[in-house]
């Protein structure tokens, strides 16, 4: 998993409760993506960040906020979670900026019930 | 909305035949590049072909870009059982750092 860890594995949580997702990389790269993945729509795009404190939203960004103190270590935060975040997030790093691989991370699924 | 869009979205074969899955985006494109998610896993990278580039092969793999048409298929030679899988495209534009998924094919190669 080009090591990148994510924690929890797996979470139920109730509507209506803040929620933290961690992501952990020890490869040093620049770039750090927050995804979620839903039945028929593939990966979508959350946040992602190109740097310490250097964050940027992407294309289904409402409802989460993201925070990158450090390197290796990026957090998605639901402030209040609702049923329609239940879903499997993962997180990938890259190590420069266009035309470069992405690594994925083994995921966090979530309930909100 | 999906940039990329693949065809089928389901495919079953039988091991030994080759798998051929399509994808087509919309804007102009750095680069395309092709995932593969087994059941319950992350992603895990198997080819980026670049906008100038026509043809790549990595093994098994065949993977062909066509940007006039705006389109890009990925051949697996010879299935094997293990290339079950969800197999993903992904967009970049020439303008930023983030990559736009498509809703994926799934192959199941029965032994």
């Amino acid at each position: 998993d080009a090591g990148i860890t994510q924690s929890p594995r797996h979470k139920v949580t109730e509507t209506g409760t803040p929620v933290t997702l961690r992501c952990h990389q020890t490869e040093n790269h620049r770039y750090m993506y927050w995804y979620r993945q839903d039945p028929g729509h593939g990966l979508r795009l959350i946040h992602y960040s190109y740097g310490v404190k250097d964050t940027d939203k992407g294309e289904v960004s409402d409802g989460y906020s993201v925070s990158r103190s450090k390197t290796e270590d990026f957090l998605l935060t639901l402030e209040s979670a609702t049923s329609s975040q239940t879903s499997v997030y993962f997180c990938a790093i890259r190590e420069k900026a266009v035309g470069y691989e992405q690594y994925f991370g083994p995921g966090t699924r979530l309930t909100v019930t | 909305s999906q940039q990329g869009e693949e065809d089928p979205q389901a495919l079953s074969i039988q091991e030994g035949e080759n798998a051929t899955m399509n994808c087509s985006y919309k804007t102009s494109i750095n680069n395309l590049q092709w995932y593969r998610q087994n059941s319950g896993r992350g992603l895990v990278h198997l080819i980026l072909i670049r906008s100038n580039e026509r043809e790549k092969h990595s093994g098994r793999l065949r993977v062909t870009l066509d940007t006039s048409k705006k389109s890009s298929s990925l051949l697996i030679t010879a299935s094997r059982a293990a290339d079950t899988a969800s197999y993903f495209c992904a967009t970049e534009p020439n303008a930023g750092n983030m990559l736009t998924f498509g809703g994926g094919t799934r192959l199941m190669v029965k032994p």
